[in-house]
C-alpha cells in the first residue's frame, strides 16, 4: 500500500529558528518521488522542494532542505531561520509508478511562528 | 501567477442547482487532476485526465461529473449535492514524462464551495 504519514498536527516556532516536520511514507515502489507543498490560509498549494528516490544528496531550495533517511523511509522537511511568512499547513506527498500519475497526500501539519 | 487558474474561487448553492467548475492551464502539462479537501481531512483525489482521457475516478459519486475537453481545460459539473460536498477543490496540473516520478504538481487557488 502507498502511504504518506504526517504524526505533527500542529508546530509552533519562533521566527529565526529552525523547525522540522516529519513525514514517512510506505512504498514498496523501488522508484518514487517525494514532495513538499505549502497551504497558507488562502488555499493555493504550493511547491517548496523533491527527493527522487535514487538521488544521492538531500535535496536543498533556499531555507528549505528535505532530510531524507532512505532506510527509515523518512522524508523530514528542514525550515531554516522561520519567518512569519511560513505560518500554513505543510503536506508531505509522494508519487510511485505504481500510484500512476497522481501524488498521494499526508493529513498536514500546521505550522505556526510567531514574533 | 502559478499557471493553472479556476473559476469561480467561491460558489454557494443549494442542493437542487447546477453548477460548474473551470480549471485552466497554460503550462503545456499533459496531466490534470480534481482534489477535494474537507476540513481537517487530507486531500482526497477526484479524478485523474491524462491527454484528455479520464485514468482515474476514486469512487466519486455521480452528481460530480468531470469534463476534460482539450489538455488545458478541465471543468468538474456538480448538480443535486449534498452539505457534506461543502469543501475546497483543487484543480492541478502535470507534466507526466513516460514512467518518470519527477514533476511536481502544479495546483490552482481552489475554488471554496459552500452547499446549503
Amino acid at each position: 500500500a502507498q502511504k504518506i504519514t504526517q504524526t505533527q498536527p500542529g508546530m509552533f516556532v519562533q521566527e529565526k529558528e529552525a523547525v522540522t516536520l516529519d513525514c514517512t511514507y510506505d512504498t514498496s515502489d523501488p522508484s518514487y518521488g517525494l514532495f513538499w507543498y505549502k497551504q497558507p490560509s488562502s488555499g493555493e498549494m504550493i511547491f517548496l522542494i523533491y527527493q527522487g528516490s535514487y538521488d544521492q544528496q538531500n535535496a536543498t531550495e533556499g531555507r528549505y532542505s528535505l532530510n531524507f533517511q532512505k532506510a527509515r523511509k523518512s522524508a523530514n522537511l528542514v525550515i531554516s531561520a522561520s519567518q512569519l511568512g511560513d505560518s500554513a499547513m505543510y503536506f508531505c506527498a509522494m508519487i510511485t509508478l505504481q500510484a500512476g500519475t497522481a501524488l498521494i497526500f499526508g493529513k498536514g501539519t500546521t505550522l505556526s511562528v510567531s514574533s | 501567477e502559478t499557471g493553472v487558474t479556476q473559476t469561480p474561487r467561491h460558489l454557494v448553492m443549494g442542493m437542487t442547482n447546477k453548477k460548474s467548475l473551470k480549471c485552466e492551464q497554460h503550462l503545456g502539462h499533459n496531466a490534470m487532476y480534481w482534489y477535494k479537501q474537507s476540513a481537517k481531512k487530507p486531500l482526497e483525489l477526484m479524478f485523474v485526465y491524462n491527454f484528455k482521457e479520464q485514468t482515474e475516478n476514486n469512487s466519486v459519486p455521480s452528481r460530480f461529473s468531470p469534463e476534460c475537453p482539450n489538455s488545458s481545460h478541465l471543468f468538474l459539473h456538480l448538480h443535486t449535492l449534498q452539505p457534506e460536498d461543502s469543501a475546497l477543490y483543487l484543480c492541478a496540473s502535470r507534466r507526466t514524462a513516460g514512467l518518470a516520478v519527477t514533476g511536481e504538481q502544479f495546483f490552482g487557488p481552489g475554488t471554496r464551495l459552500t452547499v446549503l
